[in-house]
């Protein structure tokens, strides 16, 4: 079955250092991956999509790389700030359905 | 992007009754989806809410247990039927906007069941 694995560790870094969090899958060949934040108490907030066939995107401070070959997404934030605390989710997506897969996110702790 | 509002945000319920959760958009979407989140875990779809048609469920989730309601393009609501504490979890309602792959969730109701 098709599985997405997401480091259920929280990541814990300094201020204005640079944060990387992993998404693996298996099983699944997905035509689109995105990336969402979740603050506690909230809806998850869309943040990037990046297509199969597009290896790297960037959107302000954020960066998403992905890799078909190896079944990995890289999500960096550079300059990273407290109030980028969040849990980070990644989610799958095909062309043939509107279905999305998430994976059960990555906490990340920015420390002042 | 859409707005979506969501209530009630939180919830204690006893064993046994029933929760409806409402979800308010406030623009006109074709597609509306229900998930559970459960802690530590990901989010899970329930079911795929269609104006002017029944609910499709995920496998592992059923009408008796969760009925939908889409009166029109703009509203659901999610009914957790006869509750036990394994129901305790958050419920978010999402939607797509046009031909999107994004997805735009509410804030969640947060359900407690004793």
């Amino acid at each position: 079955s098709q599985k997405i694995e997401q480091n259920s560790e929280a990541l814990n870094i300094q201020e204005g250092k640079t944060a990387t969090l992993t998404c693996n899958y298996t099983n699944y060949s997905p035509a689109y991956l995105q990336w969402y934040r979740q603050d506690p108490g909230r809806g998850p907030v869309f943040l990037l999509l990046i297509r199969e066939n597009e290896k790297e995107k960037r959107k302000e401070r954020l960066k998403v790389t992905f890799d078909t070959t190896l079944k990995q997404s890289l999500f960096h934030i550079t300059a990273s700030q407290p109030a980028d605390s969040a849990t980070y989710l990644c989610a799958l997506g095909g062309d043939s359905s509107y279905k999305l897969i998430f994976g059960s996110g990555t906490r990340l702790l920015v420390r002042p | 992007s859409a707005v979506i509002s969501q209530k009630p945000s939180r919830d204690i319920c006893q064993r046994g009754t029933s929760l409806t959760i409402q979800c308010q958009v406030d623009s006109q979407v074709t597609m509306m989806f229900w998930y559970r989140q459960q802690p530590g875990q990901s989010l899970t779809l329930i079911a795929t809410a269609n104006q002017g048609s029944e609910a499709t469920y995920e496998s592992g989730f059923v009408i008796d247990k969760f009925p939908i309601s889409r009166p029109n393009l703009t509203f659901s609501t999610l009914t957790v039927s006869n509750m036990s504490p394994e129901d305790s979890s958050i419920y978010l309602c999402s939607v797509r906007q046009g031909a999107g792959e994004k997805l735009f969730f509410g804030s969640g109701t947060q359900l407690s069941v004793l």
